[in-house]
Parts: C-alpha cells; structure tokens; sequence
C-alpha cells in the first residue's frame, strides 16, 4: 500500500530557508500536496502538484519533485515566526476516488 | 464564509457512553470525510461519503458509525466510547473527486474517553 515518510521535527532561525522533505512510495501518476497546521487548527492547503511536473512556485514556497526517487521537498523562503506549524504531506492517485495518504508531519521551530 | 464547521471543538466522555459529532460544510461540497489524528501517525480515514445517502469504510472503522442524511452535514457517531478513540477528530470535504480540487479540513474535534 501507499506510504508517506516525513522527518518529525525541523528547527530554523527566522530570515533563513525552511526545507521539509516528504519521500512517497506510490504509482507514477498521483497528486501530492503539502498541509499546514496550526495549534489547535485544522489542515490548511498551502499548495499541489501533479506528478507530471518537477516545481511548483507560490510567493515564498517552491514545491520541488525528484519523481525518481518519489521525493517531495518544500522550500519556505525567509522564513517567520508564524510559519512554526506541523507540516504535512499527502498524495493521491489520480483516477476515480482514491484515498488521500498522508505523512506523519514535520514540526517547524523557528527560532527568532 | 464558515467553510467546515465541527461541533463540539473538546469533549470529554467516560468508557461506554455515547455521542455524536457533526460536521457542517456550507460549500455546496459533494465527498465528506472524517479523519482521526494521533500522535506520531498522521491522519487516517475512518469514513467517507461521496454524496447524500451515502457512506463507505475507511481505514479504521472499527467503533464508528456515520451518516449523511443532508448534503451539508456529516455525522461521526461513537456507540460505546473506548479508551483507545481518545483523539483529535477532523471532517474535511471536497467539490469532487479529481486532484487538484482538494479536501477543506475543519478546526478538529479533541474527544478524550477516560
């Protein structure tokens, strides 16, 4: 079956570049998506990308795919204090309803 | 714009009582679903539904039960609360089943059973 693979816990001084990294296992055609959540929130969805693509740009995250090695990064730029959060990944298949696989979350400290 | 409304947002129940917990989404969503979330395992699906009327099994559904008798809402209902179901509960919804319309997640349900 599918399976996700995130660090647990990363540490940044604020100013810096934040990257978390997410390894899947799944097929060649999937959608994979990165979550952010806050104390005591929901998942918010800060961005996607299909796996027909290799980046994904959006103001201060760029979603990076190695499709070789199924391996998902996300690159927050000058990073804040109020990106601390757990961050997850998740894929999908594509093609009909498919179940949503998601990682077990990175925790991002930053650090002022 | 509420989006995905949970209800309670904490409870606390003793082993062997009931209740359930609503999900209200005011997206004109079609596909509902409640995940539990515990520490070190990420979010697994407990039941989904893919319109009015309908529900289907996730992952772990083993003690649950669902219903979806009005578009809008999604219930979760716990029968004989154990131990084990102490978590953080999230209902999520989506416009449909393609990739690139993602699910919408509520603000979590933290249910403790003593």
């Amino acid at each position: 079956g599918e399976d996700v693979e995130q660090s647990l816990f990363l540490s940044v001084r604020e100013g810096d570049s934040s990257v978390i990294n997410c390894t899947y296992t799944d097929s060649s055609s999937t959608y994979l998506y990165w979550y952010k959540q806050e104390p005591g929130a929901g998942l918010q969805l800060l961005t996607y990308i299909f796996s027909n693509m290799d980046m994904k740009q959006d103001q201060r995250l760029t979603v990076l795919l190695n499709k070789k090695d199924k391996h998902l990064s996300l690159r927050i730029a000058d990073t804040q204090t109020g990106d601390s959060a757990i961050y997850f990944c998740a894929e999908r298949p594509s093609g009909g309803y498919q179940k949503v696989t998601f990682g077990t979350g990175t925790k991002l400290q930053v650090i002022p | 714009n509420a989006g995905v409304t949970q209800t309670p947002k904490f409870r606390v129940l003793k082993t062997g009582q009931s209740m359930t917990l609503l999900c209200a989404q005011d997206m004109n969503h079609e596909y509902m679903y409640w995940y539990r979330q515990d520490p070190g395992m990420g979010l697994r699906l407990i039941h989904y539904s893919v319109g009015e009327g309908t529900t289907a099994k996730g992952e772990v559904p083993d003690g649950y039960n669902v219903s979806r008798l009005k578009k809008q809402n999604f219930l979760l209902g716990l029968e004989s609360a154990a131990p084990s179901q102490t978590s953080v509960y999230f209902c999520a919804s989506s416009y449909s089943l393609r990739g690139d319309q993602p699910q919408h997640f509520g603000d979590g349900t933290r249910l403790s059973i003593l």
